[in-house]
């Protein structure tokens, strides 16, 4: 079965400072691997996400992760942050099955916090 | 190109009672699935319907239900409410042959 850890419940961070939100996750086949945005009172909205291909990837709001298949984590970075940043983060995993099914599992969450 | 769309928004409910939540998917979208996101925890994966059918389901109780219309439009019934079927219901859409999945707003609901 398939599992999505992020390691860290809540980061606080100033503004303009660097942050990476780190995502573990479990699985015996090929995955693809999401990272979601909450804004408070608000649903999910996709970040980026690695399907194929170069293993890092880019947000347009300037996120980036890299995905390390032999560390099987998917961290999420930001050079900068930004007030407007704070919000939750939630990392997923999708199975690569045959058939299409395209269920996400998520993890718990990391709460960025960022402060002036 | 409008996104995923659910209805209602806010919804209270008391113990014992029925809802019903509506999802629209994501314009040329075929496939959806709903989540649960109890308060402070991650989305669960509750089922997934293509093609009129329940293709997939997660550890959730048969009083847990839905359905898929020919539009692609999709309810989601929970019968005999608990307490501790207050969350936020997320629907969440994607091509049957695709990976990425889009959400909606979602529905908060509190049983009382």
């Amino acid at each position: 079965a398939q599992s999505v850890t992020q390691l860290d419940s809540q980061v606080p961070v100033f503004e303009e400072a660097p942050v990476e939100l780190r995502c573990n996750y479990s699985s015996s086949v090929s995955v693809y691997l999401f990272w979601y945005v909450q804004y408070p009172n608000q649903g999910l909205q996709l970040l980026l996400k690695y399907l194929s291909g170069s293993t890092l990837v880019e947000s347009i709001n300037g996120f980036e992760a890299e995905f390390n298949k032999s560390q099987t984590s998917f961290h999420l970075r930001k050079p900068s942050v930004h007030i407007s940043d704070t919000a939750e983060y939630f990392c997923a995993v999708s199975v690569d099955v045959s058939g299409g099914y395209n269920k996400l599992i998520f993890g718990a969450g990391t709460r960025l916090a960022v402060h002036p | 190109d409008a996104g995923v769309t659910q209805s209602p928004t806010h919804l209270i409910k008391t113990r014992g009672q029925q809802v019903t939540l509506r999802c629209s998917p994501k314009s040329g979208h075929d496939t959806v699935s709903w989540y649960q996101q109890a308060l402070g925890q991650g989305p669960q994966f509750i089922f997934q319907y293509y093609e009129e059918e329940e293709r997939q389901r997660g550890n959730f109780p048969d009083r847990f239900s839905g359905h898929q219309f020919p539009n692609y439009s999709s309810e989601l019934n929970v019968n005999a409410l608990l307490l501790g079927d207050s969350a936020l219901y997320l629907c969440a859409s994607s091509l049957e042959s695709r990976a990425t999945i889009y959400f909606g707003e979602g529905s908060w609901l509190t049983v009382v």
